[in-house]
Parts: C-alpha cells; sequence; structure tokens
C-alpha cells in the first residue's frame, strides 16, 4: 500500500475556470477527508465521506464546491468558476473506522492550487 | 466548540538543545489529540496521539507529549533536536470525527 495519493500535485489556473481534483485513500479505509490550508494557517476541514456517502459538509464549502466519491473509493472535489481566493493546498485523508477508539487519519501530499 | 490554541508561530533553537512547542484547547467532551508535522511542500505526518490511558505519549523519534487535562494541554517537547527537525508542527482535536488543527509551529534548528 503507498498511501493517500493525490493528483494532481500542482494546478495553476485563470479565474473562473473550473478545476477538478483526485484524492485515492488508503484502499481500506471508508472514511475520506477534504482539508483546505492556506498559508500560514492550519488545515481545516471542508466534507467527509463514509463510504459513497457525504456525511457533513463545512460552511466553507460553497456552492462552487463540489465533491463525490461514486463508488467508496476515489474521491473528486471541483470547484467551479474559481477566485483568487481559493488558491490553497487541497489535503486529503483517510481512515478506517473500527467503532473503537478514534484511528488515525492518514494525509496524502496535497494539491496546490493557484488561481491567477 | 472546541479549538486549538498554538502559542508560537515560530520557534528558533540550535541543534541539540531541548524544545517545547506548546498547544492548548477548549472541549466540553472527551478530547482526543494529535500532533502532525508537515515537512516543506509535502502533506501532514501523524507524530504522536492521546486516546485515552497514558498521559505521555511518544513518538519514534524522540518527541513526546503530555496530556494535561487541569490545563487543557498537549505540549510537544523533545529533549535534543536535529536539524532534520525542521518543519511546521501542528496541533489538533478531533471533533466529531473531524480534525479541528492550530494555527502551527515553524521549528527552525540552527547548526
Amino acid at each position: 500500500d503507498t498511501g493517500v495519493s493525490q493528483n494532481p500535485r500542482h494546478k495553476i489556473t485563470k479565474r473562473g475556470q473550473n478545476v477538478t481534483f483526485r484524492c485515492d485513500p488508503i484502499s481500506e479505509h471508508n472514511r475520506l477527508y477534504w482539508y483546505r490550508q492556506t498559508l500560514g494557517q492550519g488545515p481545516e476541514f471542508l466534507t467527509y465521506f463514509q463510504n459513497e456517502a457525504q456525511l457533513e459538509k463545512s460552511r466553507l464549502l460553497s456552492d462552487r464546491f463540489s465533491a463525490e466519491r461514486p463508488k467508496g473509493s476515489f474521491s473528486t472535489l471541483e470547484i467551479q468558476r474559481t477566485e483568487q481566493g481559493d488558491s490553497a493546498m487541497y489535503l486529503c485523508a483517510s481512515r478506517q473506522t473500527t467503532g473503537h477508539l478514534q484511528e488515525t487519519q492518514y494525509f496524502g501530499p496535497g494539491t496546490r492550487l493557484l488561481v491567477l | 466548540a472546541q479549538s486549538v490554541t498554538q502559542l508560537d508561530s515560530q520557534v528558533p533553537v540550535f541543534e541539540e538543545a531541548p524544545v517545547e512547542l506548546r498547544c492548548n484547547y477548549s472541549s466540553s467532551v472527551s478530547v482526543y489529540l494529535f500532533w502532525y508535522v508537515q515537512y516543506p511542500n509535502q502533506g501532514l505526518q501523524l507524530l504522536l496521539k492521546y486516546l485515552s490511558g497514558s498521559t505521555l505519549v511518544e513518538s519514534i523519534n524522540g518527541f513526546e507529549a503530555e496530556f494535561n487535562k487541569s490545563q487543557t494541554s498537549f505540549h510537544l517537547r523533545k529533549p535534543s533536536v536535529h536539524i532534520s527537525d525542521t518543519a511546521e508542527y501542528f496541533c489538533a482535536v478531533d471533533n466529531t470525527d473531524k480534525l479541528i488543527f492550530g494555527t502551527g509551529t515553524r521549528l527552525q534548528v540552527f547548526p
């Protein structure tokens, strides 16, 4: 197992364009999370999935953002009509729920987005 | 609502010196606490975590953290740092299955 992977690693786009990021979690993990990290800040929660079900969305996730996990495996995060304020590192994490104490969330390397 | 405060945005230290990175949390319920490390242009890696039991937890590379319920703290310590410890360190609390992070502490180790 190679861990959580994210593609692309970097994305530069012009304001107003749409972008899509992909996250492949660790294969047996049923929960998948998206976070956003801006410069000088800690990661902020965006949304998470239990298998294919999206269970929670943060207020940070505006209508221009949509996330899917259609088959309960990989996930995509799409940003429509990008704005300069969307420039950030988008982090994906996954974990396996065991019903006991909190299991570790494992993070991918992130996708760094720059909106010009 | 739960929150995490990391009081020091930057901590400069000489190699082989001890270091403490401070973390305070607020929560009205039982907490699960984590320290993650982020090297330049990389994602976060778990350093150590407190779930229950012994209040002193250790990592494999010499870091340790102590859960102090009365002071609502989870400070990270290392008795002797290396150049390779230079990184950003994030304290986090698990809030109903999502992580709430502090703003991070940049540890800069000088030779």
